[in-house]
């Protein structure tokens, strides 16, 4: 069935440090895969996303890569600045006519000032 | 652009009453999803509607149920509450029919008592 794993469960860098984030999908057929940040008691917000088609994608210290024969795919954030702190979320939109979106289990990312 | 919007914001039943969650897309927004996030499983995706027909639903009872209406605005129920209903309930609006940006609501926090 459709599953996305996301590794590790929480992370802790220094500020300044780069933090990595990976997710890896089940189904095949996904097209569409978006990255989501959480801050405490706020909704999730759209931070990047990448498609099939493309397999590295940079907004600013934000880059997204995607490997469609491992399907796996990752978020890499530079230079992390403690504003940078939240659970961030990976997801996978499964073949087909829709906007569903599988997500990961999310991962707690602390950046120590 | 007004974002998404839920109501109520916090919502406090008994076991075996019924509740209805609102949303409001953003407008021109056709397609709204719902998804049920608890700190446990994460993000689980409940179901979608677009132009008032429901595409798909997640792995949840029959007890979970929606609708959308001709202004893209939506409504969830759930019926005979369980105290494992317990969770933030958000809402996703997008604007095109399939693999688009999904942009969040705050979620109803619903506890059941």
């Amino acid at each position: 069935g459709e599953n996305v794993e996301q590794h590790p469960s929480t992370l802790s860098v220094q500020e300044g440090d780069s933090a990595v984030i990976k997710c890896t999908y089940s189904d095949s057929a996904s097209n569409y895969f978006p990255w989501y940040k959480q801050e405490l008691g706020k909704r999730p917000q759209l931070i990047i996303d990448i498609r099939s088609n493309v397999g590295e994608k940079k907004d600013q210290r934000i880059a997204v890569t995607l490997n469609k024969t491992a399907k796996h795919f990752s978020l890499h954030i530079t230079e992390t600045q403690p504003e940078d702190s939240a659970v961030y979320f990976c997801a996978a939109s499964p073949g087909g006519a829709t906007n569903k979106l599988i997500f990961g289990t999310g991962t707690l990312l602390a950046v120590q000032p | 652009k007004a974002g998404v919007t839920q109501t109520p914001r916090y919502l406090i039943k008994t076991r075996g009453q019924q509740v209805t969650l609102s949303c409001s897309p953003i407008s021109g927004h056709r397609s709204v999803s719902w998804y049920q996030q608890t700190p446990g499983q994460g993000l689980q995706f409940l179901f979608e509607y677009f132009s008032e027909t429901q595409r798909n639903k997640g792995n949840f009872p029959g007890r979970f149920s929606g609708r959308q209406f001709s202004n893209s605005r939506s409504e969830m129920n759930v019926s005979t509450l369980e105290l494992g209903d317990s969770a933030l309930y958000l809402c996703a609006s997008s604007a095109g029919q399939l693999n688009e940006k999904l942009f969040f609501g705050s979620g109803t926090q619903l506890s059941v008592l």
